[in-house]
């Protein structure tokens, strides 16, 4: 089975940055997805990545580790709008790559 | 308009009805799936589809059940609903493992989400 674990709360400044780090134990691994998910919405997908090191976008970033089994999504210049929930999804080849979720951190921006 | 719509947005229902959720997709997307989602526990993958012929269970699929009526419609049925039933219910499609922005990844397009209580 899959074990994927992020820290289930943070809580930071506006214009701070935090990184929510995402651990795996997978068989099978393909690739890493960071999706948002505000309130009682659906999630939207932010990143994805496949090989190890850093993407960036904007103000998020987010890295792989593939031979530790670690990610994490980094997010720069916090605006209270990026208070929501942040899901890790590792897709699978050994599941016809179906997305496994871990169960959300949700980060909440104080003024 | 969504890519991804469901129906309804909202339900309260009482324990023992049959209650069904309708999913739409306008993405030409093969494969779609229904998840639930709980606070705390992330979304949990009920039942899934790669094509019109095929379903399958996903890790909680005890108490419900599926019908694929065609490439874009995936509906979910609770025959006989009960209070723990209560969640906020996704469907998602994913596209083909070769083209679009992420070939061969799995990456999901969700719907708005349909949230259901049962009293």
């Amino acid at each position: 089975g899959q074990n994927i674990d992020q820290p289930t709360e943070m809580t930071a400044t506006e214009g701070a940055i935090v990184q929510i780090n995402c651990t795996y134990q997978t068989s099978g691994f393909n690739g890493l997805f960071w999706y948002q998910q505000h309130a009682g919405e659906a999630p939207t997908f932010l990143s994805y990545n496949v090989l190890d090191g850093l993407e960036e976008k904007g103000r998020f970033s987010s890295f792989l580790s593939r031979s530790k089994g670690y990610s994490y999504l980094l997010l720069k210049e916090l605006q209270m709008k990026d208070s929501a929930s942040y899901l890790c999804a590792v897709s699978l080849l050994s599941n016809d790559y179906k997305l496994s979720f871990g169960a959300g951190t949700t980060v909440t921006v104080r003024a | 308009d969504a890519d991804v719509t469901q129906t309804p947005r909202n339900r309260i229902t009482k324990t023992g009805k049959r209650i069904m959720l309708e999913c739409s997709q306008t993405k030409g997307h093969d494969r779609m799936y229904w998840y639930r989602q709980d606070p705390g526990l992330g979304l949990q993958l009920i039942y899934y589809s790669f094509d019109v012929k095929d379903i399958n269970k996903g890790e909680i699929s005890d108490g419900y059940s599926v019908s694929r009526q065609a490439q874009a419609k995936f509906s979910l049925s609770l025959e006989s609903a009960i209070p723990n039933q209560t969640a906020l219910y996704f469907c998602a499609t994913s596209g083909p493992l070769a083209g679009g922005s992420y070939p061969g990844t799995g990456e999901l397009f969700f719907g708005e989400g349909s949230r259901l209580t049962v009293l």
